[in-house]
């Protein structure tokens, strides 16, 4: 089973400034099967990229998504004040099963 | 657009059975995807049940699968879940979703109570 790691637990930045949230898998993860999502308190979850890279949907372009093997990334190039929000990394495996990483709160600073 | 809408209880029993469904509209359940179930404890991280996939085949977590049942109506384009012997570490906020390899429409999502 494919455990996924997130860090940091939470990051305190302030609008206008740059996150970087790192996903982490226990073994090599297809790009294609890599995804992050959003979720804001009180609603689902929301996805934001797909294939490791590929935007969703809607999805704004300060919202990207690179990496591959075992280390993916989610950059917000310039945070806006509804981007504070909680970030989770999923991936689709053999069998087969989902599994997500334990997410990120990008908290205003 | 296909919509996603959760339906059951939300206070059951410790040892009882938890039971949920969810009703699809927009898209027809025989046409492709997964379908399936994801579950949030209050203030926890997001936890994969199982999926159906639209021929019948069924995937379970293997942690829950011994309490677990996911079957699907076609005919009434609806899917369910069925956990038995819930206790307190089954509270949670449970959303039907569409998915393949990442989920692209959730349901708005229901919170269901383990508790005597």
């Amino acid at each position: 089973e494919i455990v996924l790691t997130q860090s940091p637990g939470t990051l305190s930045l302030s609008p206008g400034e740059r996150a970087t949230l790192s996903c982490r898998a226990s073994q090599s993860v297809k790009s294609t099967y890599l995804a992050w999502y959003q979720q804001k308190p009180g609603q689902a979850p929301r996805l934001l990229i797909y294939g490791a890279s590929s935007r969703a949907t809607g999805i704004p372009d300060r919202f990207s998504g690179s990496g591959s093997g075992t280390d993916f990334t989610l950059t917000i190039s310039r945070l806006e004040p509804e981007d504070f929000a909680v970030y989770y990394c999923q991936q689709y495996g053999t069998s087969p099963t989902w599994t997500f990483g334990q997410g990120t709160k990008v908290e205003i600073k | 657009q296909v919509q996603l809408q959760e339906s059951g209880p939300g206070l059951v029993k410790p040892s009882e059975t938890l039971s949920l469904t969810c009703a699809v509209s927009g898209y027809s359940i025989s046409s492709g995807y997964f379908w399936g179930w994801i579950r949030q404890p209050p203030g926890k991280g997001l936890e994969w049940i199982g999926n159906i996939f639209h021929t019948g085949s069924i995937y379970y977590n293997p942690s829950l699968k011994s309490r677990l049942t996911i079957s699907v109506d076609t005919s009434n384009n609806h899917f369910s879940l069925i956990l038995r012997s819930v206790t307190a570490a089954d509270t949670a906020v449970y959303y039907c979703a569409r998915a393949a390899a990442y989920v692209d429409s959730w349901g708005q999502g229901t919170l269901v109570i383990v508790s005597s």
